[in-house]
């Protein structure tokens, strides 16, 4: 069974470019969840989708988005990235009533 | 601010010792608690979870504590393995479809 497919692995933007995150869940599971891993601040939770429809977001600026597609796919945008969203970014995915996330192994982001 | 408070930082253990990371909580509406554990360059993996009708779990070398008056919980490593040598997340979700880990403890097991 395929786990959760996170691309690309590693991304280098430069500060006020915008960049686009794909995450693939384990085939059935409708629950994507995003979340930002740093040093610093941790694992922090961005959003959560489900169905296509948004169900939670974490305290992050609106230049932090997402959406999710009807086959369940999921991609996450930042527009004008800024030095401090260098992180590695984490896709998890769930059946969607069952917390029991399942992670990808991330897209590390560096901001130059 | 941090939901859910992890400790020590780092712990090193002889193999065959038990490591134990202890985790507390605030929110009492949280009703579900994983622990994972994530090696370099990978993911966060799914170790054990817990809810608050249970006081203990056991999973092979792996057991949950979980005191729901002291709002704490702690993961036990029994006879650890230089192989469990990772860093390990308690986390905490109230049913609002997101997770609120702890810092996270760095394990570093000695042979």
């Amino acid at each position: 069974k395929a786990g959760v497919t996170q691309t690309p692995r590693y991304l280098i933007k430069t500060r006020g470019q915008q960049v686009t995150l794909s995450c693939s869940p384990i085939s059935g599971h409708r629950s994507v969840s995003w979340y930002q891993q740093t040093p610093g601040q941790g694992l922090q939770f961005l959003f959560e989708y489900f169905s296509e429809t948004q169900r939670n977001k974490g305290n992050f600026p609106g230049r932090f988005s997402g959406r999710q597609f009807s086959n369940s796919r999921s991609e996450m945008n930042v527009s004008t990235l800024e030095l401090g969203d260098s992180a590695l970014y984490l896709c998890a995915s769930s059946h969607g009533g069952d917390p029991g996330y399942t992670f990808g192994s991330g897209t590390r982001l560096t901001v130059v | 601010q941090q939901q859910v408070k992890q400790s020590p930082q780092s712990l090193i253990v002889q193999k065959g010792g038990i490591s134990i990371i202890n985790c507390a909580y605030e929110n009492t509406a949280f009703d579900y608690f994983p622990w994972y554990q994530q090696f370099p360059g990978k993911g966060p993996a799914l170790l054990i979870a817990i809810r608050p009708d249970v006081s203990e779990k056991k999973e092979g070398r792996f057991t949950i504590s979980f005191n729901k008056s002291a709002k704490q919980f702690s993961l036990h490593i029994m006879d650890s393995q230089p192989g469990d040598s990772a860093t390990y997340f308690c986390a905490a979700s109230s049913n609002d479809y997101k997770l609120s880990f702890g810092a996270g403890t760095t394990v570093t097991v000695r042979a």
